[in-house]
Parts: structure tokens; C-alpha cells; sequence
């Protein structure tokens, strides 16, 4: 099973709204990523966290926050959010831990299906 | 920025192979090739990856050139659900690199 699960699929607020995406996976990875992907644009990294602590941070705005609570399991909260951040957000997990080496296999990232964000 | 080179678009008969090129010419030696794909509205789902020897599974072959500059992502079979936007990407993990995707090339089979 390499299945992402990313909730809710489409998700409409208003910019004073405060949200959360989620996102789960049950292949004990130990590494998931947050993607922010504009239409006809490539996915482009937010965030990654390996082993439940944040290991990157793309100079993302303070209005979006990840969060970690368990090695299954990913948020994205989101406050203040303005219409230039609809996009489609990608969640993604691969089994080894952040800036490890090891199998090639191992680094394999597994996409969800994503949220559709639109911020009226 | 991507370190990779697509062209922009490709048609495909279905039933025939179709061939997808890419450009990676300031590849280093312990940078590896990726291909992940993404159908219409749908996440990226890994494909094949390879360091410089030739690689199938049951989805795709990739062939690596001898100087590594450059590789082909074979699909022997293109079907109508094969249409989606192609990426290959360079990509090292056990630092700091992270997974850059370019532009890609969109793929469309047709019947």
C-alpha cells in the first residue's frame, strides 16, 4: 500500500478563516513534505519534516503552519490567507528520514490526490 | 531552479511507444535521474529512476546516455491514460537537495 490521504479535497474560504489541511499516511515513512502547486505550475516545496520535527521551511508566510503530531500524520493550518494562495496543496511521504542516505528506493516521495484551496 | 530540460509538449499514438526526452547536462556523479508523473488534477506519482545504467519496471524503461548528460523515459505501450505531464528531475538525497520539479512535458496520447 503506498497510498497518501489528503483531506478535505476541495476546501473554500474566506480570508479571515482559519482552516487545516490533513494529511495521512500508514507506510511508516519518516519524512512528509508539503507542496503548493499553482495552476499550470510545478509543485514547489513548502515544508518537510523528518522524523516529526520540521526540517525545512521554504520561506513560507507565518499564515500557513505546519504541524506534526505523529510520524502518521500531517497539518497544514491556515489563517489569513489571501486569493493568491488558491492552489492545489500536495502532501508527500518517503520512507527514509530527511537528509539521509541509504536506498535510492527509500527516497522515493508518494504523492495524495491534494486539496484544492480557493480563498475568496 | 530545475537542472533539467524538457520540451514542452509530445503526441503519442496510443498503442505506440512514446519517447520522452530529457536534458540534464550539468548532472554530477552521485546525482541520480527521477521521472514522476502527473495525471490531470492528481498528485505526482513516481515512475522510474536511474543513476547510469538502463532501467525498467512495469511502468516505463529509462535510458541514461554513456555521458550522462541526457536520458529517454520509454513508455513501450502508451495508452489514453498515459496522457499527463512528464517530469525528470535530478535529484540527490542525503543533504540538503530537495525534489526541484521543472516544467515537465505534457503528454498527449492519442486514439
Amino acid at each position: 500500500d503506498t497510498e497518501v490521504t489528503q483531506t478535505p479535497k476541495h476546501l473554500v474560504m474566506g480570508m479571515t478563516n482559519k482552516k487545516s489541511l490533513k494529511c495521512e499516511q500508514h507506510m511508516g515513512h519518516r519524512a512528509m513534505y508539503w507542496y503548493k502547486q499553482k495552476a499550470k505550475k510545478p509543485p514547489e516545496l513548502m515544508f518537510v519534516y523528518s522524523y516529526e520535527k520540521l526540517s525545512i521551511n521554504e520561506s513560507v508566510p507565518s499564515r500557513f503552519s505546519p504541524e506534526c503530531p505523529n510520524s502518521s500524520l500531517l497539518n497544514l493550518h491556515l489563517h489569513a490567507l489571501q486569493p493568491e494562495d488558491s492552489a492545489l496543496y500536495l502532501c508527500a511521504s518517503s520512507q527514509q528520514g530527511w537528509g539521509t542516505s541509504g536506498s535510492r528506493a527509500k527516497n522515493i516521495q508518494y504523492f495524495g490526490a491534494g486539496t484544492r484551496l480557493s480563498v475568496l | 531552479d530545475a537542472k533539467t530540460t524538457q520540451p514542452t509538449s509530445m503526441d503519442c499514438a496510443e498503442g505506440r511507444a512514446a519517447n520522452l526526452p530529457c536534458n540534464h547536462s550539468t548532472i554530477s556523479g552521485n546525482e541520480y535521474v527521477y521521472w514522476y508523473r502527473q495525471i490531470h488534477s492528481q498528485g505526482p506519482q513516481y515512475i522510474i529512476h536511474g543513476l547510469k545504467n538502463n532501467e525498467t519496471n512495469e511502468m516505463a524503461s529509462l535510458i541514461i546516455t554513456e555521458d550522462r548528460k541526457s536520458s529517454t523515459l520509454i513508455l513501450p505501450h502508451a495508452t489514453l491514460r498515459d496522457t499527463a505531464v512528464y517530469y525528470c528531475i535530478v535529484y540527490f538525497k542525503g543533504g540538503s537537495e530537495k525534489l526541484v520539479f521543472g516544467k515537465g512535458t505534457k503528454l498527449t496520447v492519442n486514439p
